[in-house]
């Protein structure tokens, strides 16, 4: 596709719950990042992916963040058990070459209630 | 990291040019500028970036100053549809290509 595709658009989960964050880069790109958009402007890197493959995961919290970009499969990021700071926007962006202009999808609102 | 500063907000009639002022002093010699808006609601959307050399757009125009240390984004006319928050980011050459943001500039447009 011609753009990123992220759903769901708004998740809603209670304190202790997983939540599945999904993002469709596009056709082509090679490379996909996330962000956490937590206060209204501030962003922050969690991980990327050159293809299936980590190339940076040095903002993920790893005891209970995980994510995926599997090959024909739209990539994922995973929160077991999700605590009340996880409230965020997260967003996923790809790009065709690594450090060109990246593309961002509209983002998933996620609420830990 | 290098850091940006940016004015929180600024305002500014419709169909008038736009100065955007960013502040990098401790910028790098490998690291590019780059601009990203994000309109409401919706993610970031790229508008331009360089290196050194003052760089245009369909968008919009970055000067960057001969020391590097600061960059101006320029809109030639805004519309109101240029409303957005606006961010100067430095992204490291070599690095392993993640942005880093700042706070960002809100760019309110007086119709």
């Amino acid at each position: 596709g011609e753009e990123v595709a992220q759903t769901p658009k708004h998740l809603v989960r209670g304190e202790g719950q997983k939540a599945k964050l999904y993002c469709a880069p596009i056709k082509g790109h090679s490379y996909v990042f996330w962000y956490q958009q937590v206060l209204k402007n501030e962003f922050k890197f969690l991980i990327s992916f050159q293809n299936e493959n980590v190339f940076d995961e040095t903002g993920m919290p790893k005891e209970r963040f995980s994510a995926k970009c599997l090959p024909n499969s739209p990539c994922s990021l995973e929160i077991q058990a999700t605590k009340l700071e996880d409230s965020a926007v997260y967003f996923c962006a790809s790009s065709r070459v690594r450090g060109t202009e990246a593309f961002f999808g509209q983002g998933t609102r996620l609420t830990v209630v | 990291d290098a850091k940006t500063t940016q004015p929180n907000s600024m305002e500014s009639n419709e169909e008038e040019p736009v100065h955007l002022p960013c502040n990098h002093s401790t910028i790098s010699g490998t690291d590019y500028i780059h601009w990203y808006r994000q309109l409401p609601s919706q993610g970031p959307e790229y508008v331009i970036h360089g290196l050194t050399s003052n760089v245009n757009n369909r968008m919009a125009s970055l000067a960057i100053a001969e020391d590097r240390k600061s960059s101006t984004l320029i809109l030639h006319r805004a519309t109101l549809r240029d409303a957005a928050v606006y961010y100067c980011i430095l992204r490291a050459r070599g690095s392993n290509y993640q942005l880093i943001w700042g706070a960002g500039t809100k760019l309110i447009i007086k119709p």
